[in-house]
């Protein structure tokens, strides 16, 4: 089976512009979870979908959202971007315990 | 909110030593997974802990859930310089609504 995986894996923005980021998840699964991970705050959690629905969201802003298509595949929009955004943006699979996580490589996102 | 404290947060350390690394809570988790992460990558699973008490070996790697499944610990010996990285540890539990709680690491460097 192809593990998770994520394009781009690097990008760079302008503050004010707006990003999009891709993820496939782990063949069959239907769930996908989306994570920011920065040096100051650590791994946070953004938000979760499964089978095209938003299943749980994390605290931040609404100039950070989601969708998932009828493949599973997901993308993570954030709009009006900011210094603060530039972070590593991973996507997950679910493992067989429920809080268990398989990651992407991840999207290394620089905002300038 | 659950929170995850890990200490220490850097451990530097020379070929074939060992180390352990602590994972604290004062919330109960029904799981706790840890990972390593190498930079530019996404956290890798290297175990779920279920069951208070319980101890998983992996290689050189032991981990331990406490009792009252609220902390757990990692114990690597003789460590390698490929050992290097950063371990995370993350749980779930009712409380958070399905979401995994992630603790902010310990950066492990092995000197060869």
């Amino acid at each position: 089976k192809a593990g998770v995986t994520q394009t781009p894996r690097y990008l760079i923005k302008t503050r004010g512009q707006q990003v999009t980021l891709s993820c496939s998840p782990i063949s069959g699964h239907r769930s996908v979870s989306w994570y920011q991970q920065t040096p100051g705050q650590g791994l946070q959690f953004l938000f979760e979908y499964f089978s095209e629905t938003q299943r749980n969201k994390g605290n931040f802003p609404g100039r950070f959202s989601g969708r998932q298509f009828s493949n599973s595949r997901s993308e993570m929009n954030v709009s009006t971007l900011e210094l603060g955004d530039s972070a590593l943006y991973l996507c997950a699979s679910p493992g067989t315990d429920l809080y268990e996580q398989y990651f992407g490589p991840g999207t290394r996102l620089t905002v300038t | 909110t659950q929170l995850l404290e890990q200490s220490p947060q850097f451990l530097s350390i020379q070929e074939g030593e060992n180390l352990t690394v602590y994972c604290n809570s004062s919330s109960v988790f029904s799981s706790l997974q840890w990972y390593r992460q190498e930079p530019g990558e996404g956290p890798v699973l290297l175990v779920t802990v279920v069951t208070g008490g319980e101890v998983k070996k992996l290689k050189r790697l032991t981990f331990q859930f406490g009792d009252a499944r609220k902390d757990s610990s990692l114990h690597i010996t003789a460590a390698q310089p490929g050992d290097t990285g950063l371990y995370l540890c993350a749980g779930g539990g009712r409380t958070n609504a399905g979401k995994s709680t992630f603790g902010d690491g310990t950066t492990l460097t092995v000197k060869p």
